[in-house]
């Protein structure tokens, strides 16, 4: 298994422009997140989903899309990029967020900066 | 808003001291998990502890937790270099959407 794969890992974009970070997971696994993090501030869930279809907001959405078509697909769109969106990114995904034991699987990160 | 604060933010020791770090969070929760990053990379699971239990081992970690405190630490004996990295809990309360904290980052001097 490749686990979870993100791509690209590092992106420059100028103010304005939209782009696709994407996400995959090969291990059929129902919940996938996004997370940024930035330095001083941990991870901040971004957007999440519980399954193909089912998509739902986190701490700080604004900004940024999701969709769901796939169980392995979960693609953040930035429809307009703005530098506070400069950040690393973080996909990640688990078998069910309703295990209590569940374990989060994290992809390597896309390190993104907005100019 | 991060539920669970580490503490404390940078931690410096030489190899074969154990490292502490402790965990602390404002709400209840149903579980609560430790993830290692190291510098450049994603984040790996270490351990989960669930409520109702007060203490879980993997290897050389340790993982306590107190509800009655709300709080939790995670102990590493006999570190190594290769222990080098950040620290982060993630606690899970009725969503069960884990939320991290900032980090505890681990210098371990060989």
């Amino acid at each position: 298994n490749a686990g979870v794969t993100q791509t690209p890992k590092f992106q420059v974009l100028k103010t304005g422009q939209s782009m696709t970070l994407q996400c995959a997971q090969d291990m059929n696994h129902e919940y996938m997140s996004w997370y940024r993090q930035d330095p001083g501030m941990g991870l901040r869930l971004i957007h999440y989903s519980v399954g193909a279809g089912i998509t739902d907001q986190g701490e700080v959405p604004n900004g940024y899309n999701v969709s769901r078509s796939t169980t392995e697909d979960f693609p953040l769109r930035l429809l307009s990029a703005a530098p506070s969106q400069t950040s690393v990114y973080f996909c990640a995904s688990s078998y069910s967020r309703r295990e209590v034991s569940d374990t989060q699987y994290f992809g390597p990160g896309t390190r993104l900066t907005v100019l | 808003s991060q539920q669970g604060e580490e503490d404390p933010q940078a931690l410096s020791i030489q190899e074969g001291e154990n490292a502490t770090m402790n965990c602390s969070y404002k709400t209840s929760i149903n579980n609560l998990q430790w993830y290692r990053q190291n510098s450049g990379r994603g984040l790996v699971h270490l351990i989960l502890i669930r409520s109702n239990e007060r203490e879980k081992h993997s290897g050389r970690l340790r993982v306590t937790l107190d509800t009655s405190k709300k709080s939790s630490s995670l102990l590493i004996t006999a570190s190594r270099a290769a222990d080098t990295a950040s620290y982060f809990c993630a606690t899970s309360g009725g969503s069960y959407i884990p939320t991290f904290g900032r980090g505890t980052s681990l210098i371990v001097h060989p």
